[in-house]
């Protein structure tokens, strides 16, 4: 089956350390977008990519960084620097514009930080 | 930028009852609009898409939209709340604004609460 597959589901972090989020997809899609999601604020981006080796920032990239490499994959990492990253992790990839822009989601990833 | 604006973070209605959940997107006309809904500890699920190819919309489970670009709303309903609706919805736009780029914004969300 298509689809996006994030791991872990539930991640723990320790105050000053770096963690990666896990993004896969085997949908062929070019788009791929990271989103957090707090409890009233609905989805805010954090990053999204066009297209393979190219990356832009969303609304709130201070404190995580992105790369991708390869096409299906988009690893999102939590640095140090990011000050409340408590909370659950959303990503997602879409199809082109002219074929509707539908976004497909995958299960998310909870992080607390204790 | 586009943008969309959920009214009501919370709605109660009773099982068997009209469910209306309201989304109003920013003034000038979107190319796509969506409503996904999101149950606890999920991902997103797509339940239907504005394409501009028909302003009423039918969705799965159910639901369904209608643009109406005088009022700039693309309010989501379904005629008989079932217990299983109980979930959290989103109303996204997409967003053409950024020259060679596509990005989808959300709302802030309306979590549905169904009584029995």
């Amino acid at each position: 089956d298509g689809g996006i597959t994030q791991s872990p589901k539930y991640l723990f972090r320790k105050e000053g350390q770096n963690v990666t989020l896990s993004c896969e997809q085997n949908l062929n899609h070019d788009a791929m977008y990271w989103y957090r999601q707090d409890p009233g604020q609905g989805l805010r981006l954090i990053y999204y990519s066009q297209i393979v080796n190219d990356f832009q920032k969303g609304d709130i990239a201070e404190g995580y960084s992105v790369s991708r490499e390869k096409k299906e994959s988009f690893p999102l990492t939590v640095t140090s620097a990011q000050k409340n990253p408590t909370a659950f992790y959303l990503c997602a990839s879409s199809i082109p514009p002219s074929e509707g822009a539908e976004a497909f989601f995958g299960q998310g990833t909870r992080l607390t930080v204790v | 930028a586009q943008s969309v604006t959920q009214l009501g973070s919370h709605v109660s209605v009773s099982e068997g009852a009209l469910v209306l959940l309201r989304c109003n997107y920013s003034s000038s006309v979107p190319p796509y609009l969506f409503w996904y809904v999101q149950y606890p500890n999920q991902g997103l699920q797509l339940l239907l898409k504005y394409t501009s190819a028909a302003t009423l919309v039918k969705g799965i489970n159910g639901f369904e939209a209608e643009f109406k670009k005088s009022e700039t709303s693309f309010h989501l309903t379904k005629p008989s709340a079932h217990m299983s609706d109980a979930a959290e919805y989103f109303c996204a736009v997409s967003d053409l604004t950024y020259f060679g780029n596509e990005k989808l914004t959300f709302g802030t969300g309306t979590r549905l609460t169904i009584i029995p």
